[in-house]
């Protein structure tokens, strides 16, 4: 199984703060890198997929980035609205696997 | 737009089966390049991928729960189903169906997901 790793895995910021979440993964995926936020009690949004491509109707302010075995989501004016969980997932292979999820919460 | 609907017994017994349904609105389930999704999410946890059923049929399952679990789906009722047996109160957990678009689309579409205990 691929493992994906994301750090931090929590994060304090300020609504217009630029905020950047890292995802490894521990073997080349390629740029098979989907972002996902989670509000509570709810199901996980797809931001980002193909490791930068956003998806329709997300802000963008939002952004992703790299390929291989290291990437990155990057909200560059933090948003009341954007404070929640933040997951990766790789899609390059089955299983197909999460990272263990960073928590962005208000300063 | 299409629309994901879980349903099923919010409580199951140690060692019995977890019978979940997908109902699937807005779209075949049986168009090609879908991967219909289960996925679970424990109590405060991360998300964990359970497996999918592909436009083909084929299945495929997380390894930590192969031996327990099947995926399959009745194309005439557009419903997706997910079976897991055997369970303990590790498989308490919020049980999602999605829709996989493929290695480069991610997962767009998701049910609201639905909450599963198991106790006695």
């Amino acid at each position: 199984d691929i493992q994906m790793t994301q750090s931090p895995s929590s994060l304090s910021a300020s609504v217009g703060d630029r905020v950047t979440i890292t995802c490894r993964a521990s073997q080349s995926i390629s740029r098979y890198l989907n972002w996902y936020l989670q509000k509570p009690g709810k199901a996980p949004k797809l931001l980002i997929y193909f490791a930068s491509s956003l998806q329709s109707g997300v802000p963008s302010r939002f952004s992703g980035s790299g390929s291989g075995t290291d990437f990155t989501l990057t909200i560059s004016s933090l948003q009341p609205e954007d404070f929640a969980t933040y997951y990766c997932q790789q899609s390059y292979s089955t299983p197909r696997t999460f990272g263990q999820g960073t928590r962005l919460e208000i300063k | 737009q299409v629309q994901l609907q879980e349903s099923g017994p919010g409580l199951v017994k140690p060692s019995q089966t977890l019978s979940l349904t997908c109902s699937v609105s807005g779209g075949s389930i049986s168009i090609g390049g879908y991967y219909w999704s289960w996925i679970r999410q424990h109590p405060g946890k991360g998300l964990e991928w359970i497996g999918y059923i592909s436009y083909s049929g084929s299945t495929y399952y997380s390894p930590s729960l192969k031996s327990r679990v099947a995926i399959s789906v009745d194309t005439s009722k557009n419903h997706l189903f997910l079976r897991l047996s055997s369970v303990t109160a590790a498989d308490t957990a919020v049980y999602y169906c999605a829709r996989d678009d493929g290695m480069v689309r991610g997962v767009k579409y998701w049910g609201q997901g639905t909450m599963v205990t198991v106790s006695s």
